[in-house]
């Protein structure tokens, strides 16, 4: 079975500092792929970044980085230079051969001014 | 732009009602799910459909069932709701193998209460 572990319900960062949200995870399928994606209080879910497990470097999408550590099956999400509107939950998924996402329970950050 | 589009964003039904949550995708994808979402538990799939009239349950599937009729329409029926089943629900499309990038999208959710 398929899990993911976010052990950090709540983080607080000031603007313009680095954040990292904890993400682990377990499965025995050697091909996956990681999600992390984005809730504001809307409650749209808004795509940030994506890395395969096969992927030979660390994914990068403008101010997210995805530090991906595959013996350590952690996959965290790096935020530079944080800004306000970072402020929103945080989840981690995966996906396997199921085709289904496999989510965290979230992590809240607030960012402060 | 691409859209998964869920009928209603709040509703309130009583116990023991039959709720309809609907979905449409214009994408023309071939998986839909259904997610709950609650605090501290995160998303948990509740039902997912890779093919017209094909459904296979979720993590959480007891109380729920579904109907996809249509390759865009993905229901999900709450046969008698109670009040446990208060939560949002979203709805999510994904091509056949979303495994690169943003090949899964959401809906906006549906606020559902039960009183």
């Amino acid at each position: 079975a398929q899990k993911i572990t976010q052990t950090q319900p709540g983080m607080f960062v000031q603007e313009k500092e680095a954040v990292t949200l904890d993400c682990t995870y377990d499965t025995s399928d050697p091909s996956y792929g990681l999600f992390w994606y984005k809730q504001p209080s809307s409650g749209e879910m808004i795509f940030l970044i994506y890395q395969g497990s096969y992927d030979q470097q660390n994914a990068t999408e403008g101010r997210y980085s995805l530090n991906f550590q595959k013996a350590r099956k952690s996959a965290n999400l790096v935020i530079s230079a944080s800004q306000l509107g970072d402020s929103a939950m945080y989840f981690c998924a995966m996906s396997t051969g199921r085709r289904a996402l496999t989510f965290g329970s979230g992590t809240r950050l607030q960012v402060q001014p | 732009d691409v859209k998964v589009t869920q009928s209603s964003r709040y509703l309130v039904k009583r116990t023991g009602e039959k709720v309809f949550l609907e979905c449409v995708q214009d994408m023309d994808h071939e998986n839909m799910f259904w997610y709950r979402q609650d605090p501290g538990l995160g998303l948990r799939l509740i039902y997912f459909s890779y093919d017209v009239k094909m459904k296979e349950k979720g993590d959480i599937p007891e109380g729920y069932s579904v109907s996809r009729e249509k390759k865009e329409r993905f229901s999900l029926i709450l046969e008698s709701a109670s009040t446990n089943q208060t939560s949002m629900y979203l709805c999510a499309s994904s091509s056949r193998s979303p495994r690169r990038g943003n090949t899964i999208y959401f809906g906006e959710g549906s606020w559902l209460t039960v009183v």
